[in-house]
């Protein structure tokens, strides 16, 4: 079964320092992978994603991630945390073949800067 | 552009009373997804649509749940009856083309006491 998993519940970083949020995936075919933020009482909002092409994806917000084809990871990375990155991350994977838009989403980590 | 809208942003309900969850996706989105977000599952993908064409209603819990999309520019999710473990954040979702982003409202949080 195609899947996303987030290893961790909680990231804590201290403000201005690199954070990194994991995500690894398990996939047929190539993998389509999406990083998604929520704020609370909010919709998940869109950060980046992977088709294909370079394994480093800019984002929004100063975020990127990396795509490792051997670790089957789409870790979300930032260089220097803000107070105002506190939110939940959602990592998710297109499945399904043919025209789909269909995310299946990770359980999500909560990732909190510290000021 | 308005984003995705959906109404009520939070609904209260008795037990084996129906409710209706309203969405309007944004203008020229093809496809419109319904989600469920509760701490104890996350985030589950109940049903979508293409075209305003139901694809996948895998997720739909079970028959008490029921999906609609009389046209482009309007969605429902009806639960009838609802039970207290319906309790849950309702999102919708619209996107454009296939592996584009997908806009999500800002809910819907439904209790049923």
């Amino acid at each position: 079964a195609q899947s996303v998993a987030q290893p961790e519940d909680q990231v804590n970083v201290a403000e201005g320092n690199p954070l990194t949020v994991k995500c690894t995936y398990s996939v047929s075919g190539n993998p389509y992978l999406f990083w998604y933020v929520q704020y609370p009482n909010r919709g998940l909002q869109f950060l980046l994603k992977y088709i294909t092409g370079d394994n480093l994806v800019k984002g929004s917000y100063g975020f990127e991630a990396e795509f490792n084809k051997s670790q089957t990871s789409f870790h979300l990375k930032k260089p220097s945390a803000l107070v105002s990155d506190s939110a939940l991350y959602f990592c998710a994977v297109r499945v399904g073949g043919g025209a789909t838009n269909k995310l299946i989403f990770g359980t999500g980590t909560l990732l909190a800067v510290q000021p | 552009d308005a984003g995705v809208i959906q109404s009520p942003r939070h609904e209260v309900t008795e037990m084996g009373q129906e409710v209706t969850l309203r969405c309007k996706p944004i203008s020229g989105h093809d496809y419109l997804f319904w989600y469920r977000q509760t701490m104890m599952r996350g985030l589950e993908l109940l049903i979508y649509f293409n075209n305003n064409v139901p694809i996948d209603d895998s997720g739909m819990p079970e028959d008490r749940f029921s999906a609609k999309m009389p046209n482009a520019s309007f969605s429902t999710l009806k639960i009838q009856p609802s039970e207290p473990r319906d309790s849950a954040v309702y999102f919708c979702a619209s996107s454009t083309r296939d592996n584009s982003p997908l806009h999500f409202g800002n809910g819907t949080r439904l209790t049923v006491t």
